[in-house]
């Protein structure tokens, strides 16, 4: 079955600490991205890749970094700089180009942060 | 900057009943919208997209249409059951990557 994996879960950190969220695909899809989910908000969108070895801020990506080594891996590292890191993310894929591709999510990592 | 508008909850219907969700763009061009629909501790599935004025997608049950005139790409479905309640996402596509609504929250009661 093609799809996105992220894991854990549920994850539980302690203040001060970094913290790296794992997202997989087997969909062939160059593109990859990650957004965050606060409580009665919208997404919204942190970092995003539409390459190998390339990726580009997103609306807010202070206190977050990515890395984009493979096609099919694009890991989220919430730093110590991120003031309010607990959050549910999601990291999604898609086809590129400027058609009407729509992103494929996986089920998100709920991150807790005390 | 693109962005999309939509209407806010929390929504709570009985079965049956008829549902509409608002959902107004504001945009430079014709961008590809879409509806995204999330259940409770999942991530979004697609519902349905349009690509152009005037399309309708549909699925489930649902449809929207891509009005260009009043900018709207409202979500509508006949009959709710309690399977549909879930938080729903306007989205339109911006370049490289979509803007999003902030979600409405949908609960049918039986």
């Amino acid at each position: 079955d093609g799809g996105i994996t992220q894991s854990p879960k549920y994850l539980f950190r302690k203040e001060g600490q970094n913290v790296t969220l794992s997202c997989e695909q087997n969909l062939n899809h160059d593109a990859m991205y990650w957004y965050r989910q606060d409580p009665g908000q919208g997404l919204r969108l942190i970092y995003y890749s539409q390459i190998v070895n390339d990726f580009q801020k997103g609306d807010i990506a202070e206190g977050y970094s990515v890395s984009r080594e493979k096609k099919e891996s694009f890991p989220l590292t919430v730093t110590s700089a991120q003031k309010n890191p607990t959050a549910f993310y999601l990291c999604a894929s898609s086809i590129t180009g400027q058609g009407s591709y729509e992103q494929y999510f996986g089920p998100g990592t709920r991150l807790t942060v005390t | 900057g693109n962005s999309v508008t939509q209407m806010e909850g929390p929504v709570t219907l009985s079965e049956e009943a008829f549902l509409t969700i608002n959902c107004t763009y504001t945009a430079t061009g014709y961008p590809s919208l879409f509806w995204y629909v999330q259940y409770p501790g999942e991530g979004l599935q697609l519902l349905l997209k349009a690509t152009k004025a005037d399309d309708k997608g549909s699925n489930k049950g649902f449809e929207a249409t891509y009005r260009k005139e009043t900018t709207s790409f409202h979500l509508e479905k006949g009959s709710v059951q309690v399977s549909d309640s879930a938080v729903y996402f306007c989205a339109l596509r911006d370049l490289f990557k979509l803007s999003f609504g902030a979600g409405t929250t949908v609960t049918v009661r039986a």
